[in-house]
């Protein structure tokens, strides 16, 4: 039992340069969430889907996008990478909304 | 819209020192309340959680937390600390959205 995995752990981009942040979950969570974690600013919900085959945004979307590719899978792609998009990134799943979050280890992202 | 304020950023505190981190929410609905601690490197993990009932809420490692609807405050104490429990600290709020709104952050520093 993984919990919740992300790939990769670290990325170094040029801007412009494309790529996907992948994360998968293996407890049979309904909701899936993508955060951005920068410095003095905590965790910002950048999109979530809240049951498989849907997709919402959260605070700041902007500059990304998210497939919802099963129940296990959820992947962030950033289609043209800008250096404010330097940060570390968390996947999260939960049976629902209320219930606990648990967190992957994190990607950490710079953009050049 | 809910948001979450954290007012101290760092709190430092002497070993088996009592600690309050202090979490203030707005939101104009009924509120679900959350306290993550974050170790070094890592992911977020729960350390608990209001949902209803009883306003004092009990979680992981000796740590509890007072909801209090009429200063709309969630400030989370430990008698005690240990300087295991240096991490950062974060209040979380759901409102309706299915998703959370976090706090900036407190980064508890615990010092022999």
């Amino acid at each position: 039992n993984a919990g919740v995995t992300q790939t990769p752990k670290f990325q170094v981009l040029k801007t412009g340069q494309s790529m996907t942040l992948q994360c998968a979950q293996d407890m049979n969570h309904n909701s899936m969430y993508w955060y951005r974690q920068d410095p003095g600013m905590g965790l910002r919900l950048i999109y979530y889907s809240a049951s498989e085959g849907t997709t919402d945004k959260g605070e700041v979307p902007n500059g990304y996008n998210v497939s919802r590719l099963n129940k296990r899978e959820f992947s962030l792609r950033l289609e043209s990478a800008a250096p404010s998009q330097t940060s570390v990134y968390f996947c999260a799943s939960t049976e629902s909304w209320a219930e606990t979050q648990y967190f992957g280890p994190g990607t950490r992202l710079l953009v050049l | 819209a809910q948001s979450v304020t954290q007012l101290d950023s760092q709190v430092p505190v002497f070993e088996e020192a009592p600690v309050e981190l202090r979490c203030n929410y707005s939101s104009s609905v009924s509120v679900y309340l959350f306290w993550y601690v974050q170790y070094p490197n890592q992911g977020l993990q729960l350390l608990l959680k209001y949902l209803s009932g009883s306003t004092l809420v009990k979680g992981i490692n000796g740590f509890e937390a007072e909801f209090n609807k009429s200063q709309t405050s969630f400030h989370l104490r430990k008698p005690s600390v240990h300087i295991s429990d240096t991490a950062e600290y974060f209040c979380a709020v759901e409102s309706g959205r299915r998703a959370l709104t976090f706090g900036s952050g407190t980064r508890l520093q615990v010092q022999p």
